[in-house]
């Protein structure tokens, strides 16, 4: 079974931090993604990744930026929380093969900015 | 630009009766795939079913169906004999192909309410 993993659930930050959202998966899908996910918005894209250190805009990079040293591992980075980035923060991982059809999501990030 | 709708932003069932949720997509695109996924409260977003753009036939996962029309661009589930572990969020999804580039797009979910 795939496994997708983030580094946690609830994650409490004041204004101005740096904050370091990770996300983990063990079954070597080259694409990679970040959601954010707010009542009544649905699912809105961050950013993506397709390779190891490519990345692409997704709807709302803005006040984002990513990492993807690593296969494995996507990371998403408040460079200056703000409180507009409190949000359900929701990782996803694809695999090229066959066309990137499914998407296999983590347990999401539970991110409040104070 | 695909967009995809959902306007029910909530829904309820009695536990064993039938319920529909409804999805509108827009799209110029002619391959592409239909997902609705199932957020059960506090756990990981799951894939409930998919439908293949250039199938007529709709997919059937046990007590999960689609009536897929892909002229009137709608894709509604159909889950029968509801049961208590269904309530959760539902969300449609759709992934088409653009400029050499997946892209998928989320509607904004329903709550499904099953009542016992």
């Amino acid at each position: 079974d795939v496994k997708v993993t983030q580094s946690s659930r609830y994650l409490v930050k004041r204004t101005g931090e740096k904050v370091f959202l990770e996300c983990v998966q063990d079954m070597d899908h080259e694409n990679m993604f970040w959601y954010r996910q707010d009542p009544g918005l649905g699912l809105r894209l961050i950013y993506f990744s397709y390779d190891v250190k490519m990345k692409e805009k997704g709807d709302i990079p803005e006040g984002y930026s990513v990492s993807r040293e690593k296969k494995e591992r996507f990371s998403l980075i408040l460079e200056s929380a703000s409180t507009n980035q409190t949000s359900m923060y929701l990782c996803a991982s694809s695999p090229t093969s066959g066309g990137a059809i499914r998407q296999y999501f983590g347990p999401g990030t539970r991110l409040t900015v104070t | 630009a695909q967009t995809v709708t959902q306007s029910q932003p909530e829904m309820s069932v009695q536990e064993a009766e039938t319920v529909t949720l409804s999805c509108t997509y827009d799209t110029s695109e002619s391959d592409y795939y239909l997902f609705w996924y199932k957020q059960p409260p506090s756990r990981q977003m799951i894939l409930v079913i998919r439908q293949e753009a250039y199938k007529q036939q709709n997919a059937t996962e046990n007590r999960f169906s689609v009536n897929f029309q892909k002229a009137a661009k709608s894709f509604s589930l159909k889950i029968s004999d509801s049961q208590l572990g269904d309530a959760a969020m539902y969300f449609c999804a759709y992934r088409g192909y653009t400029s050499g580039t997946y892209k998928y797009i989320f509607g904004t979910g329903t709550r499904l309410k099953v009542l016992a």
